[in-house]
């Protein structure tokens, strides 16, 4: 069976402090595929991140920060100097390589406290 | 501009009285899907269409119904409401290889 786990409900943090938001997933598939949505209080889910399986090399892109590990099946999350602008439910997916089924964590809250 | 579009936005509805949510994407993508959205328990996958005339169940498809008819369009069918329908439905589609494309949501309130 898939799973996905945030096991951090809300989180609270104030600006410009570093935040790592954590994923834990559960699968016996072999390929699979890994994302991150961030859903802002306007409700619309913005896509973060896809990350197959094959691929374990940390990505950077400004100030987001992903560390995928197979050994510990976790996909975190990191934001650095975070903002105002970065409060939002984030959410961690796994996608099997039928590529038709999504599991989703429960979500993460996270507040910038300016 | 490439978007999925689903109408309405907000409904509010009676127990038992049919409704339809509509949901189409303008970017020839050949998977469809509908989540919903409720706290705590994230997004929930309800059906999911690889192609046109195919569709299947997701997780919780009890009560809810679909069809795709055309590659565009995927709508979810309530035939009979109920108020533990309440919630935030998304539809989503892709392809193979690429990330899912979400519409912006749909809040149904079933009374």
């Amino acid at each position: 069976a898939q799973k996905v786990t945030q096991a951090q409900t809300e989180i609270s943090v104030v600006e410009k402090e570093d935040v790592t938001l954590d994923c834990v997933y559960e699968t016996r598939d072999t390929t699979y595929y890994l994302f991150w949505y961030k859903q802002p209080p306007s409700g619309e889910l913005v896509f973060l991140i896809r990350r197959n399986s094959f691929d374990e090399q940390n990505e950077i892109s400004g100030r987001y920060s992903w560390n995928f590990q197979k050994s510990t099946s976790s996909f975190n999350f990191t934001i650095t100097a975070s903002q105002v602008v970065d409060s939002a439910v984030y959410f961690c997916a796994l996608e099997r390589n039928t590529g038709n089924q999504f599991y989703f964590g429960t979500g993460t809250s996270l507040t910038v406290i300016p | 501009e490439a978007q999925v579009t689903q109408n309405p936005r907000y409904l509010i509805t009676v127990t038992g009285k049919k409704l339809t949510v509509t949901c189409s994407q303008n970017m020839n993508h050949e998977y469809m899907s509908w989540y919903r959205q409720d706290p705590g328990l994230g997004l929930r996958q309800i059906y999911y269409s690889m192609n046109v005339e195919v569709t299947d169940k997701g997780d919780v498809p009890e009560g809810y119904k679909v069809s795709r008819k055309e590659k565009r369009n995927f709508p979810l069918i309530l035939e009979s409401p109920s108020p533990n329908q309440t919630s935030l439905y998304f539809c989503a589609s892709g392809n193979f290889d690429s990330p899912l494309h979400f519409g912006n949501g749909t809040r149904l309130t079933v009374t």
